[in-house]
């Protein structure tokens, strides 16, 4: 059975600093991998996947992930932190099994960015 | 483009009550997730159907069923509501020959009272 840990429940960085949001997770088969970010009382916004291919992803909004399967991880990050970035973030995986593609996701991490 | 549709946005329910909440998903999507997502949790994944047959379940209590309809339309039925039962309910869809993602509706944020 997959999981997602994603460490540190709360991450806080000033405007214009480096975002780094960290997942590790365990699967059986090869993943898929997915970012998503949640502003309060809304939805999941889907920022970045990976499937196959190419290790680095990039995604929405500046935000960049690279899977590393030696170190079963799969980190957010972003050069310069925004305003617009807080929010809480999830990393979720996801295993195509007989067609159900049900996602695993982290306890997620909510990012503050300080003026 | 259009998205997952969720409806109500909101309910308020007492306890012992049911509720239905209703799920459109994106056009041509054929299969349909239901998540659960408590207070300051992670989304917890419930049911899912494929072709209007359920494909997997998750951490569903008995209390509640699922179903798609023909025009792929789902709703999870939720009866004998508890306290606990308050909660984000989010769909998502997807479509399965692409296999690649799921988009979320904005969720429907259960109140039971």
């Amino acid at each position: 059975a997959q999981s997602v840990t994603q460490l540190g429940s709360h991450v806080s960085v000033s405007e214009g600093a480096l975002v780094l949001l960290r997942c590790n997770y365990s699967s059986s088969v090869p993943p898929y991998l997915f970012w998503y970010v949640q502003y309060p009382n809304q939805g999941l916004q889907l920022l970045l996947k990976y499937t196959t291919g190419a290790t680095l992803v990039k995604g929405i909004n500046g935000f960049e992930a690279e899977f590393k399967k030696s170190e079963t991880s799969f980190h957010l990050t972003k050069p310069s932190a925004h305003m617009s970035d807080a929010a809480e973030y999830f990393c979720a995986v996801s295993e195509y099994q007989g067609g159900s593609e049900k996602l695993v996701f982290g306890k997620g991490t909510k990012l503050t960015v300080n003026p | 483009a259009a998205g997952v549709i969720q409806s109500p946005r909101h309910l308020i329910k007492e306890k012992r009550e049911t509720a239905t909440l209703k799920c459109y998903p994106i056009p041509r999507h054929d299969t349909v997730y239901w998540y659960q997502q408590g207070p300051g949790q992670d989304p917890q994944f419930l049911i899912s159907f494929y072709e209007k047959m359920q494909s997997d379940k998750g951490s569903i209590p008995d209390r509640f069923s699922a179903q798609q309809f023909s025009d792929y339309h789902s709703e999870l039925n939720m009866s004998s509501l508890e306290l606990g039962d308050s909660a984000l309910y989010f769909c998502a869809s997807s479509l399965r020959e692409v296999n690649t993602e799921a988009f979320f509706g904005q969720g429907t944020r259960l109140t039971v009272v």
